[in-house]
């Protein structure tokens, strides 16, 4: 089945510590998305890419990096220059940037202890 | 559980009943709209999707009203079942070839 792929769905940081979420999808959609979701509020836009090797910073980049070597593979970096990274972080794709619906990961929980 | 959704506004039904949920969208540029739902500790879902030359759109048990005068979009459940309880959210998509904008959400509560 065709989809998209987070991993791990719960991780635990220690203050300082940089850690990496996965993404991964197989629906050979060019763009991918990254968002923060915290209670209350709608998904925040971290850092997007239309193309392999190309990416740029969404709303709340600062402490957040990320790469795009692959067309099915964004994964993403929690620096510890984040200052409150404790959140439920989603990945999404779409065909192309602004068409059609964007197809949602299950999320990764990151807590910092 | 997952905490999202904490504060966010709730609807209470009654299992039969039909529901409505609400979202006040902001730019009158904004050209194509999704609902999607997001049950606890998962990713969200596409429910339905309307581009802004239309006003209603219908799909299995759901409706999607668009009223662009007043950006307002809503989504119509009709016979709310146990299984629709979730956080709804629309989203927004401003001018085409920029990236969504997303609402805060309703809780749907069905009740027995």
């Amino acid at each position: 089945d065709g989809g998209i792929t987070q991993s791990p769905k719960y991780l635990f940081r220690k203050e300082g510590q940089n850690v990496t979420l996965s993404c991964e999808q197989n629906l050979n959609h060019d763009a991918m998305y990254w968002y923060r979701q915290d209670p209350g509020q709608g998904l925040r836009l971290i850092y997007y890419s239309q193309i392999v090797n190309d990416f740029q910073k969404g709303d709340i980049a600062e402490g957040y990096s990320v790469s795009r070597e692959k067309k099915e593979s964004f994964p993403l970096t929690v620096t510890s220059a984040q200052k409150n990274p404790t959140a439920f972080y989603l990945c999404a794709s779409t065909r192309g940037q602004g068409v059609g619906e964007l197809f949602f990961g299950e999320g990764s929980r990151l807590t910092v202890l | 559980g997952e905490s999202v959704g904490l504060h966010l506004p709730t609807l209470s039904v009654q299992e039969g009943d039909n529901s409505i949920i609400n979202c006040a969208y902001s730019n009158s540029a904004s050209d194509y709209f999704i609902w999607y739902k997001q049950e606890s500790g998962k990713g969200p879902q596409f429910i339905i999707d309307i581009r802004s030359n239309m006003d209603k759109r219908q799909g299995q048990r759901v409706t999607v009203l668009l009223n662009k005068t007043v950006k307002h979009l809503s989504l119509q459940i009709a016979a709310t079942q146990p299984g629709d309880s979730a956080v709804y959210f629309c989203a927004e998509n401003r001018v085409w070839g920029q990236n969504f904008v997303f609402g805060p959400g309703t809780r749907l509560s069905v009740l027995p």
